[in-house]
């Protein structure tokens, strides 16, 4: 079974650019979680979904953040514009339901440089 | 507020040697605990919870944990730790409610010695 993918691994892109994060999920993972883990710090979460819906987006920044979840399966996560702040690694996670104890499968990250 | 602190920052052991990585948490009801590695390039791997019953846990790679509510602590533990262990290991608790909403420690790195 394929684990979660995440393309690019890695982007390079000066301040005020926009840039996009690509995720797909594991087959049938209905909940889908990007997260932003800073240098040196754990994952903190910007949005969950369920299936389509945005249930959880309280700590994305919404003026330069935005993400969408078309037909429940693939994510993007777009930033528009960077800023130099914004240079972290960008993780997606996917899981079968919210369940609290459910186990959530990561993916590589990608890692966001701003210049 | 939930949270969740580790106060090693950095760790290095001797390869054969045991391994204790410390995690505190705070919440205010029964806590839902993990422990995630995550190896350089990959993503975080989920090595044990603990969400009731037993408070030594076993997990994947030889790794076992330990609850104890007194000290609200949920330590890591490995009886003989091998160079391959050498990655950052994040200890979580799993946010109220039923969002899977995972709140992270900021990891403590681990080196192994030859």
């Amino acid at each position: 079974e394929a684990g979660v993918v995440q393309s690019p691994r890695y982007k390079i892109i000066e301040k005020k650019q926009p840039v996009a994060f690509w995720c797909n999920p594991i087959s049938g993972h209905n909940t889908l979680y990007w997260y932003r883990q800073n240098l040196g710090q754990g994952p903190e979460l910007l949005i969950r979904y369920e299936n389509e819906e945005a249930v959880d987006d309280s700590q994305l920044p919404k003026d330069r953040f935005s993400a969408e979840r078309l037909k429940g399966v693939d994510s993007t996560l777009k930033i528009q514009p960077a800023e130099l702040g914004d240079s972290a690694v960008y993780l997606c996670a996917s899981s079968l339901g919210p369940s609290r104890g459910g186990q959530q499968y990561f993916g590589p990250g990608t890692r966001l440089t701003v210049t | 507020a939930q949270s969740v602190t580790q106060p090693d920052i950095h760790i290095t052991v001797s390869e054969g040697a045991s391994l204790e990585l410390r995690c505190n948490y705070s919440y205010g009801a029964t806590p839902y605990l993990f422990w995630y590695v995550q190896s350089p390039g990959q993503g975080l791997q989920l090595l044990l919870k603990y969400f009731s019953g037993d408070t030594l846990v076993q997990g994947i790679k030889g790794f076992e944990a330990e609850f104890k509510r007194s000290q609200s602590s949920f330590n890591l533990r490995k009886p003989s730790v091998h160079w391959s262990d050498a990655a950052e290991y994040f200890c979580a608790v799993a946010g109220s409610g039923n969002t899977g909403k995972l709140i992270f420690g900021q990891g403590t790195t681990l080196q192994v010695k030859p």
